[in-house]
């Protein structure tokens, strides 16, 4: 079956590091997207990552492993406007579109 | 990227009524998609919409409650027909393009009373 598992919340300190991890089985893998979305609003482009390792953007890095089904996004330097859903989505091989998980409320106290 | 115009932004509408939603994109897509993100959820993919033939369905959505259209590659519209209060939901286009990713509308909130 498919299934891509996040935390549900999390919550960190203004000045922190958090990592929010995402873990996925799908049918067939074409790259692994993080999203942002702010309550209320759409989702805005974070990451993308279709090799192993660490991209680095900024305050934000994503990482992947294939072989292990897993990813992370790393947050540093945290601002109170980071506080957010964060998803994180595979790009299925075939399927040319985004299977999403459920979402990590991130919320980033003073 | 490509920017996308969705609209409405947001409604209320009387259940049993009809809503069409409409998606027009900047640029020439071939992949446009919609989705819906129920109160504190995920999205979760309604339909490919395809330029010139029937949308493809995911298991749970039926053409005849979400009906589609896509004259052609910049534009589409989702319809939620005889609507419930169970379709309160954020609908969103997406539009994917090879080597840039997917990118959202900015939703439209529908409250089905």
């Amino acid at each position: 079956g498919q299934n891509i598992d996040q935390p549900t919340e999390m919550t960190a300190t203004e000045g922190a590091i958090v990592q929010i991890n995402c873990t996925y089985q799908t049918s067939g893998f074409n790259g692994l997207f993080w999203y942002q979305q702010h309550a209320g609003e759409a989702p805005t482009f974070l990451s993308y990552n279709v090799l192993d390792g660490l991209e680095e953007k900024g305050r934000f890095s994503s990482f992947l492993s294939r072989s292990k089904g897993y990813s992370y996004l790393l947050l540093k330097e945290l601002q109170m406007k980071d506080s957010a859903s964060y998803l994180c989505a595979v790009d299925q091989t075939g399927a040319n579109n985004l299977f999403f998980g459920t979402g990590t409320r991130l919320t980033v106290i003073p | 990227s490509a920017v996308i115009s969705q609209k409405p932004s947001r409604d209320i509408c009387q259940r049993g009524t009809s809503l069409t939603i409409q998606c027009q994109v900047d640029s020439q897509v071939t992949m446009m998609f919609w989705y819906r993100q129920q109160p504190g959820q995920s999205l979760t993919l309604i339909a490919t919409a395809n330029q010139g033939s029937e949308a493809t369905y995911e298991s749970g959505f039926v053409i005849d409650k979400f009906p589609i259209s896509r004259p052609n590659l910049t534009f589409s519209t989702l319809t939620v027909s005889n609507m419930s209060p169970e379709d309160s939901s954020i609908y969103l286009c997406s539009v994917g393009i090879q080597g840039s990713g997917y990118t959202f509308g900015s939703g439209t909130r529908l409250t089905v009373v």
